[in-house]
């Protein structure tokens, strides 16, 4: 089974910055599906970026996503309060299963 | 636009059961794949199982499948998720969530805080 590994695990920056957060897994997702989420303190979890590159309704172009084989990444151009949160990235191989997550924070 | 509303919190004895029920508006329960993700406090994100879309059977994660069972009544539009023989390390917030088309889970109910405590 393919394991997705997130890092880093916290990333510390200031609104305004932009932040990269990674997603690799273990061995090449082929034509399967690559998923991220934002999750606020107290939330569920929602869904930020679907098929690896395709942003979710009403989410800002500040966000986007890329990668294909065993890498890929999150990317928000520009940190605006509300974007410091946990991000996770999602596959759905032989059955759906999470990468460990990635908090950014405010530095 | 698709909305799914969770029970409440739940306090279940080791080696109880609890029952968390997920019911749907917006949408026919028949036409969504309703799955469950739990989180334990401070962790991440695991999947417990969901039903098939290809065939509408439930599946199981491996870890799960002795003593979890998923369930629907599409008369109320109703999904549950029953776990039995809890054990501590089952406190959890458990979510259900609807698969979308491109294997994400699209939509989310608000979840259900299961705490096992003698």
């Amino acid at each position: 089974e393919i394991v997705l590994t997130q890092s880093p695990g916290t990333l510390s920056l200031s609104p305004g910055e932009r932040a990269t957060l990674s997603c690799r897994a273990s061995q090449s997702v082929g034509n399967s599906y690559l998923t991220w989420y934002q999750q606020k303190p107290g939330q569920a979890p929602s869904l930020l970026i679907y098929a690896t590159s395709n942003r979710a309704t009403d989410i800002p172009d500040r966000f986007s996503g890329s990668g294909s084989g065993t890498e890929f990444t999150l990317t928000i151009s520009s940190l605006e309060p509300e974007d410091f949160a946990l991000y996770y990235c999602q596959l759905y191989g032989t059955s759906p299963f999470f990468g460990g997550g990635t908090k950014v924070e405010i530095k | 636009q698709v909305q799914l509303e969770q029970s409440g919190a739940e306090v279940g004895k080791p080696g109880a059961s609890v029952k968390v029920s997920c019911t749907v508006s917006g949408y026919t329960l028949s036409q969504l794949s309703i799955h469950w993700v739990r989180q334990a406090p401070g962790k991440g994100l695991e999947w417990m199982g969901g039903f098939d879309p290809e065939d509408g059977e439930a599946i199981y994660a491996q870890k799960f499948r002795d003593r979890v069972s998923m369930t629907k009544d599409t008369r109320t539009a109703t999904a549950y998720m029953e776990l039995s023989s809890l054990r501590s390390e089952d406190t959890a917030v458990y979510y259900c969530a609807t698969l979308g088309a491109y294997d994400d889970f699209d939509y989310w109910g608000q979840g259900t805080l299961v705490t096992v405590s003698s």
